[in-house]
């Protein structure tokens, strides 16, 4: 079964800062990968996904995330950390037995003006 | 488009109530699912339909029973609430079987069940 590792339930970065959240996926596959975004009281929001289209993958509000299969990893990156960008970030993968998505965890981003 | 919505979005319960949880969605999507966020856990799967007339178990389902109404709603219903039920439950809905497509998620129903 697919399954993902977030590292760092609470990440906290300075404003303008760089943003790094890790994930790390566990697939016998080729798995096909998703960052979600939750802010406060709201359901998730789809920031980016990868379907071995390309490596690097370009998500709304200047995140980005790249796929390394050497390190079985998909960390989402965005260069510059706005206040906005404080929520709950959730890395999943597509569940090839269920039809569904398998979560990580989460992460929580933190701000810090 | 309203996307997809949930209803209600706050209810609590007393242990052993029944309830159910309704969804809708207005994108024509084919596939459905109901999640459970618990803090710390991320989010679960406890049930799908991956069409019209079907429906599946995800990873959780005990103590839950789904409908799926036709295209557009997808009900997830509690028959006998417990404590450990006490959770955020989403719905999503996704526009096929492609393992590649986006799920659309609603704004969640925050349950508790004293």
């Amino acid at each position: 079964a697919q399954s993902v590792t977030q590292l760092g339930s609470h990440v906290s970065v300075s404003e303008g800062a760089l943003v790094l959240l890790r994930c790390n996926y566990s697939s016998s596959v080729p798995p096909y990968l998703f960052w979600y975004v939750q802010y406060p009281n709201q359901g998730l929001q789809l920031l980016l996904k990868y379907t071995s289209a390309a490596t690097l993958v370009k998500g709304i509000n200047g995140f980005e995330a790249e796929f390394k299969k050497s390190e079985t990893s998909f960390h989402l990156t965005k260069p510059s950390a706005h206040m906005s960008d404080a929520a709950e970030y959730f890395c999943a993968v597509s569940d090839l037995g269920a039809d569904g998505l398998t979560f990580g965890k989460g992460t929580h981003l933190i701000i810090q003006p | 488009n309203a996307g997809v919505t949930q209803t209600p979005k706050f209810q609590v319960l007393k242990t052993g109530q029944s309830m159910t949880l309704q969804c809708a969605q207005d994108m024509n999507h084919n596939s459905m699912y109901w999640y459970r966020q618990d803090p710390g856990m991320g989010l679960r799967l406890i049930y799908y339909s991956a069409s019209e007339g079907t429906t599946d178990k995800g990873e959780v389902p005990n103590g839950y029973n789904v409908s799926r109404l036709n295209k557009r709603e997808f009900s997830l219903r509690l028959e006998s609430a417990a404590p450990s039920q006490t959770s955020v439950y989403f719905c999503a809905s996704k526009r096929q079987g492609s393992f590649t497509d986006t799920q659309y998620f609603g704004p969640g129903t925050r349950l508790t069940v004293l």
